[in-house]
């Protein structure tokens, strides 16, 4: 079975630190990765998403990057973290090719910059 | 592009009340459409899905969807809810062919016991 990891689970940074927010699914190859921030009363905002190795497609133009070292890895990074980088961010994977399969999510990783 | 919109941000019910969340999307062309919920301390997981033919779609822990194209929504019921099914609910849509979702607000939904 499939499955999906997000690390740290909690993370507080100072601002104008560095981040890195790491993905890993298992079990499956070739996944559509995604990162996607959850804001309370403002739902899941898509970030970055990738469809393979190296490949980056990013929704929101912002502070973080994202990148896909490996299959099955996706990283979200900042060189700098800003106050407003603060929240709850969430990692999903679905298989390739038809649009109807289902996004699994991760169990997110809530930043808080100070 | 295209938009989801969810009416009611939070949601306050009694045990057995029924629950209708309204979902309404903003593109014209054929779509996919997702519920998903989030329970306290929990992953983000699917309810149900509607893809094609019957509009009336079942999920588990007795969620239903129905899919109403004329109106471009696709609002979540149940007709009995439980106080576990106090969480977050999230519609979503995306577009046949995109890899991408796009997600509403979601609603907060505390079921008092």
């Amino acid at each position: 079975s499939q499955t999906i990891h997000q690390w740290p689970a909690t993370l507080v940074q100072p601002v104008g630190s560095p981040l890195s927010l790491e993905c890993t699914v298992e079990g499956t190859s070739n996944p559509n990765l995604y990162w996607y921030r959850q804001a309370a009363g403002r739902g899941l905002q898509l970030l970055f998403y990738s469809v393979g190795i190296g490949q980056i497609s990013s929704e929101v133009p912002q502070n973080l990057s994202a990148s896909r070292p490996q299959d099955r890895q996706f990283i979200l990074s900042s060189k700098k973290l800003l106050l407003s980088d603060s929240g709850f961010y969430l990692c999903a994977w679905r298989r390739t090719g038809n649009s109807r399969e289902t996004q699994y999510f991760g169990p997110g990783t809530r930043l808080l910059v100070l | 592009a295209q938009s989801v919109s969810q009416h009611n941000h939070h949601v306050i019910l009694s045990e057995a009340a029924s629950l209708e969340l309204g979902c309404n999307y903003s593109y014209g062309g054929t779509v996919n459409l997702f519920w998903y919920v989030q329970y306290p301390g929990q992953h983000l997981q699917l309810l149900l899905k509607y893809f094609s033919g019957d509009p009336l779609v079942k999920g588990i822990k007795g969620f239903e969807a129905e899919f109403i194209k004329s109106k471009f929504s696709f609002n979540l019921r149940k007709p009995s809810v439980q106080w576990s099914d106090t969480a977050e609910y999230f519609c979503a849509v995306n577009r046949p062919g995109y890899s991408t979702l796009t997600f509403g607000k979601g609603t907060m939904l505390l079921v008092s016991p």
